[in-house]
């Protein structure tokens, strides 16, 4: 078993919707969740970055984690064609100097 | 301004072909690490290092080495390529000072390709 699982899509959608990207985990001792957003042809850009459980808001971007479902997401709201990227959600435990990636949800928002 | 450059950013070799990727990083950090990405395997981490001569292995180490004799670089050597290794691969940096709130930055990439 993975330790990120994160479907892949693609996801397409109209500009303006609501876009939900998720991320589930097994590993308990996760505690910092990062979301990370990728154009084609770059390195990931750190979009988000959370601890433990609980819901941030950053413009458009929301990010939640529940930790007892080991579940995370990130909500965008009015989405755009410029949001056009793959998404990529991290994470990290408390001890411990690696990180784990999901392997990134490919979005599209059409104009 | 702040970055993390590899270089080369393509790469064509044979098995066998001993080579090195460069990665540089100009913001003091220590911590820096080597990825991996492959499609429906994600970004999977090599090595990293927390800084200089301190050096441990991710998740996918086998057939690479890495080093880390000066805080600013930390090229990934592939003393024997195989296809297998063929991938893009992604250095990347962040500071340990102050806590755990520390961006990870990327630099462009290396596409790998592997004869």
């Amino acid at each position: 078993q993975k330790e990120v699982e994160q479907d892949p899509g693609p996801l397409s959608v109209p500009e303006g919707a609501i876009v939900s990207l998720n991320c589930t985990y097994s590993n308990s001792a996760f505690q910092y969740f990062m979301w990370y957003r990728q154009y084609s042809r770059k390195g990931p850009e750190l979009l988000m970055y959370t601890y433990s459980s609980g819901n941030k808001e950053d413009g458009r971007f929301t990010a939640q984690v529940d930790k007892s479902s080991k579940y995370i997401s990130l909500f965008i709201r009015d989405s755009q064609p410029s949001d056009s990227a793959t998404y990529l959600c991290a994470m990290r435990a408390y001890t411990g100097n690696q990180f784990y990636f999901g392997t990134g949800t490919s979005l599209t928002v059409i104009p | 301004e702040a970055q993390v450059t590899q270089n080369p950013r393509y790469l064509i070799t044979v098995t066998g072909k001993k080579l090195t990727v460069t990665c540089s990083q100009n913001m003091n950090h220590e911590y820096m690490s080597w990825y991996r990405q492959d499609p429906g395997l994600g970004l999977r981490q090599i090595y990293y290092s927390m800084n200089v001569e301190v050096t441990d292995k991710g998740d996918v180490p086998e057939g690479y080495k890495v080093s880390r004799k000066e805080k600013r670089n930390f090229p990934l050597i592939l003393e024997s390529p195989s296809p297998n290794q063929t991938s893009l691969y992604f250095c990347a940096s962040h500071t340990v000072m102050g806590g755990p709130y520390n961006e990870q930055f990327f630099g462009p990439g290396t596409r790998l390709t592997v004869l």
